[in-house]
């Protein structure tokens, strides 16, 4: 099956901890990004990568960080300094160009214990 | 910076009728424009894009226009069907100079009833 998977489904994090997500991708795609999405909103960028062991922080990085090491895979952190991490999380890959449709993972939902 | 505004943000249809989404963006120096449904705790699917040089996307039942001068798209549903309920998004593509990224409206949340 090609596509992106995240996981866990579930996250919860405890006080100061920090915690990280996992996004894979077989579609052979050059970028890969990562949303947070709360209630009734739309989604902010929290950082993108173009290729491998290159990316830039989107609106919202502050308490977050990445790595970019494989093609296939964009980690995210969610670090302690981020003090309200409660959110939906979503991953998304895409071609180059401007026909660069992103297809996105199924999301993973954090919550704060 | 861009900003993108979708309107109405909720709306509610009986089956069979004809419906429109707008979105607006406040710079339109776009890269692209692309229409996504969500479903309630899934993540995207796209559905519709058009290139910054297009008017409009057709797929199906669906209809996307572009007018960059006036900072306007919308999605044209034909023939709803209670399938469709879900939260539409808008997103505007730019092109920087560290690759392209897409921003958001806050989407439309469409029932449509039996």
């Amino acid at each position: 099956d090609g596509g992106i998977t995240q996981s866990p489904k579930y996250l919860f994090r405890k006080e100061g901890q920090n915690v990280t997500l996992s996004c894979e991708q077989n579609l052979n795609h050059d970028a890969m990004y990562w949303y947070r999405q709360d209630p009734g909103q739309g989604l902010r960028l929290i950082y993108y990568s173009q290729i491998v062991n290159d990316f830039q922080k989107g609106d919202i990085a502050e308490g977050y960080s990445v790595s970019r090491e494989k093609k296939e895979s964009f980690p995210l952190t969610v670090t302690s300094a981020q003090k309200n991490p409660t959110a939906f999380y979503l991953c998304a890959s895409s071609t180059q160009g401007s026909r660069n449709i992103q297809y996105f993972g199924a999301g993973t939902r954090l919550s704060v214990l | 910076k861009q900003e993108v505004t979708q309107i109405p943000a909720a709306l509610s249809v009986p089956e069979g009728e004809n419906l429109v989404l707008n979105c607006s963006f406040t710079d339109s120096a776009i890269y692209n424009l692309q229409w996504f449904r969500q479903d309630p705790g899934k993540g995207l699917t796209s559905l519709l894009l058009i290139q910054s040089s297009q008017r409009e996307q057709t797929s199906g039942r669906l209809n996307a226009s572009l007018d960059k001068s006036s900072g306007r798209s919308t999605l044209y549903i034909a023939a709803s069907q209670p399938g469709d309920s879900a939260t539409y998004l808008c997103a505007v593509g730019a092109r920087e100079t560290s690759g392209s990224r897409l921003t958001f409206g806050e989407g439309t949340q469409l029932t449509v009833n039996p």
